[in-house]
């Protein structure tokens, strides 16, 4: 069965540095990789996603890097602060049904 | 406009007793899809919808589980003689008709939260 690999499960970063999220997957029937952003007691929402014609997607303190022939993609938060303290998914679409396969998550704390 | 409402927000019912859990999409997406998210787990895909036709409903767990779509718009996920492992967040996505723009998007519920006691 297709599967997304994320890591880390877990990420603790001081106010202002860097947090980085890595996602690798499998075969897919078409390119379109959505991060999701789910804070406590709510649905995930779309954060940020890239369409890898481009290897980079850039949205304020959030970017996407792309690596097409590796498989792999990561969110990048500049300048992290505690409210992205939250859960993070990456996504990538199976063949067919434009089904998502969801990584396993993120917990990203900031600490102030 | 609205987003994906689900309800109840949140269910209390007791092992063996059957719930119905209801998901209405944002008006006009054709795709619907039902996920279950286990205390601090990931997404679970249970089903997808594109109309009222359910292509791939791979992840239902056992045959307790079921699901309908009417009108192409409003679902109901219905779980039959509940146990306690089936306690999670169930949440509800829909989606524009793929292919058409950037439109690949789900938009997410803010989930029924269930507990079998």
């Amino acid at each position: 069965q297709q599967q997304v690999k994320q890591s880390p499960q877990s990420l603790i970063v001081q106010k202002g540095g860097i947090s980085i999220i890595n996602c690798a997957y499998e075969n897919t029937a078409f390119d379109y990789f959505p991060w999701y952003q789910q804070f406590p007691g709510k649905g995930p929402a779309l954060l940020i996603a890239i369409r890898p014609d481009v290897s980079e997607k850039k949205e304020g303190r959030f970017t996407i890097s792309f690596n097409k022939s590796a498989k792999q993609f990561s969110l990048h938060i500049m300048d992290s602060q505690p409210g992205d303290s939250a859960t993070y998914f990456c996504a990538a679409p199976t063949s067919g049904t434009y089904k998502y396969i969801f990584g396993t998550g993120t917990r990203l704390k900031v600490l102030a | 406009g609205a987003g994906v409402s689900q309800s109840p927000s949140n269910k209390v019912t007791e092992k063996g007793k059957d719930v119905e859990l209801r998901c209405d999409p944002i008006s006009g997406h054709t795709a619907l899809y039902w996920y279950r998210q286990s205390l601090g787990q990931g997404l679970e895909f249970l089903i997808y919808f594109q109309g009222n036709s359910a292509p791939d409903k791979s992840g239902l767990p056992s045959d307790r589980f079921s699901a309908e779509r009417t009108g192409g718009s409003v679902s109901t996920l219905t779980i039959q003689r509940t146990q306690q492992e089936d306690s999670a967040v169930y949440l509800c996505a829909s989606s524009a008709i793929p292919g058409q723009g950037d439109n690949y998007e789900q938009y997410f519920g803010p989930g029924t939260r269930l507990t079998v006691t």
